[in-house]
């Protein structure tokens, strides 16, 4: 089965510029979730999906973050404008079903703001 | 004050050693209960989870949950270089918000 898979891996830009993360959930999957998780802390929950519909965006900073999950399956992160606090690490996991028991992540996309 | 704690580490042991990797937390609420290992540059992957308090083993890991004292512990019997790397916990309620929260993880280094 193959995992959870992200791109891209790297990425620098300079602060104000936009920048998009694309994720492919575990095949079957229907909860995708977006983390993101500075240096040194443990990943927090920015949006949640289930199937395409919105579970919990509590966290997600909604002026310069968004989100989506076009027919359920793959998803993309936006940042725009980005700050140089957003650099961190961008993690999707995926969970078979609904409960967050058991999420697969996958590698993370690295982000740099100049 | 962080709803969870965890030392950052860290924490070096020679290979075979018996580890012991610790949270605590604030929040009564919590009812299940992660462990999640992360190698250097990767994703974090899930080791195991609880309900409630008690005991569970995999293999060379046991995790356990002491709810009265908001407090749990992963151990890591026999312990390899393999093992090298971040423990996160993780821990959410069973209603409401069902969002993880994670500490910050405890570096474990396992010398050969």
């Amino acid at each position: 089965e193959a995992g959870v898979a992200q791109s891209p891996r790297y990425k620098i830009i300079e602060k104000r510029q936009s920048v998009a993360f694309w994720c492919n959930p575990i095949s079957g999957h229907a909860t995708l979730y977006w983390y993101q998780q500075i240096l040194g802390q443990g990943p927090k929950l920015l949006i949640q999906f289930q199937n395409n519909g919105v579970v919990d965006d509590s966290q997600l900073p909604k002026d310069r973050f968004s989100a989506e999950r076009l027919k359920g399956v793959d998803s993309t992160l936006k940042i725009q404008p980005a700050k140089l606090e957003d650099s961190a690490v961008y993690l999707c996991a995926s969970s078979r079903g609904t409960s967050g028991n058991e999420q697969f992540f996958g590698p993370g996309t690295r982000l740099t703001v100049l | 004050q962080k709803e969870v704690e965890q030392d950052p580490g860290p924490l070096s042991v020679p290979e075979g050693a018996i580890v012991s990797l610790n949270c605590t937390y604030s929040n009564s609420a919590f009812q299940y209960f992660m462990w999640y290992r992360q190698y250097s540059r990767k994703g974090p992957e899930l080791l195991m989870y609880t309900y409630s308090s008690g005991n569970k083993e995999d293999g060379r890991f046991t995790a356990q949950v002491d709810k009265s004292s908001k407090y749990i512990s992963l151990f890591i019997r026999d312990s390899q270089p393999s093992d090298s790397a971040t423990y996160l916990c993780a821990m959410k309620p069973d209603t409401g918000r069902r969002a993880l929260t994670f500490g910050s993880g405890t570096r474990l280094q396992v010398q050969p």
